[in-house]
């Protein structure tokens, strides 16, 4: 069955140290990937999205996510974290036909 | 010139009450989603409905009933609330079925809480 993981719950950095969140993925083949961040209180915002082509791609606030398909992964990256980057991240993947798929999400601290 | 909102964004109510969270979407989408989000923060679809039709239900009680009455509206209707029906039910639009290669609009929730 399909199924994206994000093996990291929670993670704390402080202020300006970069950031990595990690996701995999499990499908029959390389379905769309996306990264959702979700605000406290607030609904789901789309910053980046993978369809095919440059493995890197680049999405709101900073963000970035490398695609690799080796390891079946889609990690998202930013090399300066801001206070406002506090929130909970949802990496998400969809094949055609079958349902959009949410991994558990990775609730991100930022110490000041 | 909010895309997908959602109304009411707090609901308390009490065990045994029948209760509707509205969804409007202004971004012309083609199907529309309710999603289920528990405490620990899982995200569950319940239902999409794309062009009137239901085309996804997963597994969802019966005391939830989705209703479209047009593209851009879809209403949560739940019947006989139960404690474990809290949640935040986040609303979300694409501009085709399952999202496809462009994702998810989604509203800004509505807390549900029953007591």
């Amino acid at each position: 069955a399909q199924s994206v993981t994000q093996p990291d719950i929670h993670i704390t950095v402080s202020e300006g140290a970069s950031l990595e969140l990690r996701c995999n993925y499990s499908y029959g083949a390389t379905p769309y990937l996306f990264w959702y961040v979700q605000s406290p209180g607030q609904g789901l915002q789309l910053l980046l999205k993978y369809f095919s082509g440059d493995t890197l791609v680049q999405g709101i606030k900073g963000f970035e996510a490398e695609f690799k398909r080796s390891q079946s992964s889609f990690n998202l990256r930013k090399p300066s974290v801001h206070w406002s980057d506090a929130a909970e991240y949802f990496c998400a993947a969809y094949n055609y036909g079958q349902n959009f798929v949410f991994g558990p999400g990775t609730r991100l601290s930022v110490l000041p | 010139d909010t895309a997908v909102s959602q109304t009411p964004k707090y609901l308390v109510t009490q065990m045994g009450n029948d209760k509707s969270i509205k969804c409007e979407q202004n971004l012309g989408h083609d199907t529309m989603y309710w999603y289920k989000q528990d405490s620990k923060k899982f995200l569950k679809i319940m239902f999409s409905y794309n062009n009137k039709e239901l085309i996804i239900n997963e597994t969802v009680p019966n005391r939830f009933s989705p209703k479209s009455p047009d593209k851009a509206h879809l209403n949560l209707h739940i019947n006989s609330l139960e404690l474990g029906d809290s949640a935040v039910y986040f609303c979300a639009s694409s501009q085709a079925p399952s999202g496809s290669g462009y994702g998810y609009t989604f509203g800004s929730g509505t807390r549900l809480t029953v007591v």
